[in-house]
């Protein structure tokens, strides 16, 4: 079945630097999506890219799409301690039709050190 | 808040017993699914309704069971349960009318086996 693996599991950063993880899939998918979960928290939707190499921003994060379908990144610049939290990526592969459903990587939980 | 609503948010109970746990979508949304997270561990797909339909099964056990009502909210039952069954069980819904899956969720229901 599909797998969607995410890199790095974890990520302790200082504030003010950079941070990016990264979501590859077994399989094609027809969109990629990023979610947010703070600790003690539930999956929030940040944002979905559709296109083959699509790039979206959202203030400082950066979200991007492979050309394959099959990867895609996420990237917050100047990171602050609102960031903390564990980011998602989640996909539906291309073949699965109507059922369409979202596998969900296994998550990149981040440290934000004042 | 993300308007799905989940009861009870936590659960404490003995292995061998059988639980409900209950969730009501999000006003209009006709889709419901359920995740199960372990501790340190990702979202794992269990299953999928639509408009009272099972959509699609991911990996559910046998010991476990649900179903979508006509007013669309849903109850995952898990029976004989065992320690390992504890986790954050949480439901999430979407409108699923196009290619757009974006997921809402609810806070969760902490399960305990003790």
């Amino acid at each position: 079945g599909q797998q969607v693996m995410q890199i790095p599991q974890y990520q302790h950063v200082q504030e003010g630097e950079d941070f990016t993880t990264y979501c590859n899939s077994s399989t094609t998918l027809s969109n990629i999506q990023w979610y947010k979960q703070r600790p003690g928290g539930h999956p929030v939707f940040l944002i979905q890219l559709v296109k083959s190499g699509e790039v979206k921003k959202q203030k400082r994060l950066t979200f991007q799409f492979g050309e394959a379908k099959k990867n895609s990144s996420l990237h917050i610049t100047a990171t602050q301690t609102t960031d903390v939290g564990t980011y998602f990526c989640a996909g539906p592969p291309i073949s699965s039709g109507s059922a369409r459903q979202l596998t969900f990587g296994s998550g990149t939980q981040l440290t934000v050190l004042p | 808040d993300s308007g799905v609503t989940q009861t009870p948010k936590h659960l404490i109970t003995a292995t061998g017993q059988r639980v409900t746990l209950r969730c009501s979508p999000r006003s209009g949304d006709l889709s419901v699914y359920w995740y199960q997270q372990s501790l340190d561990q990702g979202l794992q797909f269990l299953i999928q309704y639509y408009n009272g339909e099972e959509r699609a099964k991911g990996n559910i056990l046998e010991r476990f069971s649900a179903q979508q009502f006509p007013d669309l909210h849903s109850e995952l039952n898990l029976s004989s349960l065992e320690l390992g069954d504890s986790a954050l069980y949480f439901c999430a819904s979407s409108e699923l009318r196009s290619t757009n899956e974006k997921l809402f969720f609810g806070s969760g229901t902490q399960l305990s086996v003790l």
